[in-house]
């Protein structure tokens, strides 16, 4: 089955700063990456996704790039805000199944 | 309100006591899907539903049951819990298996002793 890996696992940037986090998957055959965000107590919500047809794509502060041939995606916030704290998860699918990573604990520092 | 629910929200139980955690949702969604949260393995799929009476096996779904016999309803069964079950619980849908977002339920934080 898929198998997807996440880093870090725990991320601290300065307010301004630009985070990356970065996640690599093991099924070529996956074909749609979404990101979600996880609010302390809340549930995830997606921020951005892609699909392997595409590089990159950017929606404001958030972009993500995908590498098929390298089998690794990038979520990338820049200027960041202390509202962007939260746990970030990246996720592979082929066929409606979904596998997520771990997760990464963002933190934001003022 | 569009809207994911899940009851019960909280729930404490025992070992091998049967249990149903209710999934509903009012979009009109055909696919839905459960989660597992666990700290430090992040969500891991359970089983998913394309459809009324299509439903298919996530990565772990040993010890759980669901069925689709509404559109709108997704019940996750755990026949004998045990306490490797204890866990957070998400309920999700989309639209169709064309469409990308998944909204995601309150979530149901079960604790089995």
């Amino acid at each position: 089955g898929e198998n997807v890996e996440q880093h870090p696992s725990t991320l601290s940037v300065q307010e301004g700063d630009s985070a990356v986090i970065k996640c690599t998957y093991s099924d070529s055959a996956s074909n749609y990456f979404p990101w979600y965000k996880q609010e302390l107590g809340k549930r995830p919500q997606l921020i951005i996704d892609i699909r392997s047809n595409v590089g990159e794509k950017k929606d404001q502060r958030i972009a993500v790039t995908l590498n098929k041939t390298a089998k690794h995606f990038s979520l990338h916030i820049t200027e960041t805000q202390p509202e962007d704290s939260a746990v970030y998860f990246c996720a592979a699918s082929r066929d409606q199944k979904v596998t997520f990573g771990t997760g990464t604990k963002l933190q934001v520092i003022p | 309100e569009a809207q994911v629910t899940q009851n019960p929200r909280y729930l404490i139980t025992v070992t091998g006591k049967k249990l149903t955690v209710t999934c509903s949702q009012n979009m009109n969604h055909e696919y839905m899907s459960w989660y597992r949260q666990d700290p430090g393995l992040g969500l891991r799929q359970i089983y998913y539903s394309m459809n009324v009476e299509v439903t298919d096996k996530g990565d772990v779904p040993e010890g759980y049951k669901v069925s689709r016999k509404e559109k709108r309803n997704f019940p996750l069964i755990l026949e004998s819990p045990s306490p490797n079950q204890t866990s957070l619980y998400f309920c999700a849908s989309k639209y169709s298996r064309d469409h990308n977002e998944q909204f995601f339920g309150p979530g149901t934080r079960l604790t089995v002793l």
